[in-house]
């Protein structure tokens, strides 16, 4: 079954604290994986895509990158203004499209 | 500011009504995807058309269906509303690849928070 899982559910950072968010998947067809962050009651904002295995992106305090069976959202020296949800979602076409995104990973960054 | 809108922004309304939620897309994309968010379970896909033509399904519901006008905006309508449809709907629009072996972002709207009493 097509699956996106996103870890850990929630992580609390001190400021310039950093650390790495996951997301494995398990899905046919994979054409990309991408990360997105929520803010409360917002629409998420996207962050980055990612296309093949070995590929890094890098933003400001964001660096995300990808393997075969997962990605992952490094934050360095995060501020209180990181604070948010953190999404993954893939995109994949086997005879049909599929968007599939994880559940996310809350990040707090106290100050 | 994504350049994707969405009406209304809040709406509630009794069990067994009916609703339609609107969006438009970013200038130029030509395809528009619906999600339902709701507190457990995440961004959950529900459809995409493509140009005024359906392409993808997700776990749309029979009670829900959408359509995509000629100006490119859509429009999905939620029926026979029951108390767990209450969730926040969100659309996103996208560059549409020439082959399916190519994928883009979506850049998703404000959402429109349904609460069904």
């Amino acid at each position: 079954e097509d699956q996106v899982t996103q870890s850990p559910e929630a992580l609390r950072l001190q400021e310039g604290e950093s650390s790495s968010l996951n997301c494995s998947y398990t899905v046919s067809g994979l054409r990309g994986l991408f990360w997105y962050r929520q803010d409360p009651g917002k629409g998420p904002e996207f962050l980055f895509t990612l296309y093949s295995a070995g590929e890094e992106k890098e933003k400001e305090r964001l660096k995300a990158t990808l393997t075969k069976k997962e990605s992952f959202l490094h934050i360095t020296a995060p501020k209180p203004e990181d604070s948010a949800t953190y999404l993954c979602a893939v995109q994949a076409f086997s005879g049909t499209y599929k968007y599939i995104f994880g559940t996310g990973t809350r990040l707090k960054v106290l100050a | 500011d994504s350049g994707v809108t969405q009406t209304p922004k809040h709406l509630i309304t009794a069990t067994g009504q009916r609703v339609t939620l609107r969006c438009s897309p970013r200038s130029g994309d030509l395809s528009v995807y619906w999600y339902q968010q709701s507190l457990d379970q995440g961004l959950q896909f529900l459809i995409q058309y493509y140009n005024g033509e359906e392409r993808a399904k997700g776990n749309i519901l029979e009670r829900f269906s959408a359509q995509q006008f000629p100006d490119l905006h859509s429009e999905l309508n939620l029926s026979s509303l029951e108390l767990g449809d209450s969730a926040l709907y969100f659309c996103a629009s996208s560059v549409v690849p020439v082959s399916p072996l190519l994928t883009y972002e979506q850049y998703f709207g404000p959402g429109t928070r349904l609460t069904v009493t």
